[in-house]
């Protein structure tokens, strides 16, 4: 069945520091993948995504990410976290027709100031 | 910019009682989704929505959800009785004209049924 791994369920991390999220999915064609923030009794936004071509990824808000087909991952990277990116991060990947979505059960992110 | 619109924020319902979230969906959109998140759970699908008719539901949505686009620019979704362990933040997502485009959420209603 298809799903997505977030192995880290909560992160501190320190103001000005880097950042990487780890996201592993399963999935047995190619994957449409993506990174959604929510920040407290938010919705979900946007990050980044990936259909196909580079595998490198930008995003909004500084973020990148990097689809390794090898290793069925799509991890997320900010090089200096701000306090402002303190939120859960959720990936997801397309199972479906129609784009239905499968969540990550998110990484709570923690910016230490 | 356009935005997917949900309505209302919060919904306190006696369980049993029937509730309606309202959506407006991005108005170029075609498809549409209902997802739910219970708290400190992650975010699971219930239903895709495509030309007016369900193109896909998760086995969360049985027989006492039901969603509809009434109007041409609503779509909502109903749980007739509610229980308890229906108590989540539901979200609304519209996607764009071709597939493999990103979902847009709403912000998000958050229900408890009591």
């Amino acid at each position: 069945a298809q799903s997505v791994t977030q192995p880290d369920i909560h992160i501190t991390v320190s103001e000005g520091a880097s950042l990487e999220l780890r996201c592993n999915y399963s999935y047995g064609a190619t994957p449409y993948l993506f990174w959604y923030v929510q920040s407290p009794g938010q919705g979900l936004q946007l990050l980044l995504k990936y259909f196909s071509g580079d595998t490198l990824v930008q995003g909004i808000k500084g973020f990148e990410a990097e689809f390794k087909r090898s290793q069925s991952s799509f991890n997320l990277r900010k090089p200096s976290v701000h306090w402002s990116d303190a939120a859960e991060y959720f990936c997801a990947v397309v199972t479906g027709g129609g784009n239905k979505l499968t969540f990550g059960t998110g990484t709570q992110l923690k910016v230490e100031l | 910019e356009p935005e997917v619109t949900q309505t209302p924020s919060h919904q306190v319902t006696q369980m049993g009682q029937e509730v309606i979230l309202r959506c407006v969906p991005i108005s170029n959109h075609l498809y549409f989704y209902w997802y739910r998140q219970i708290l400190g759970q992650k975010v699971e699908f219930l239903v895709s929505f495509y030309n007016n008719e369900i193109s896909e539901k998760s086995e969360i949505f049985d027989d006492q959800f039901s969603v509809e686009r009434p109007d041409g620019s609503n779509f909502t979704l109903k749980i007739r009785s509610t229980k308890l362990e229906d108590s989540a933040m539901y979200f609304c997502a519209s996607n764009g004209k071709t597939e493999f485009t990103e979902a847009f959420f709403g912000q998000g209603t958050r229900l408890t049924v009591v």
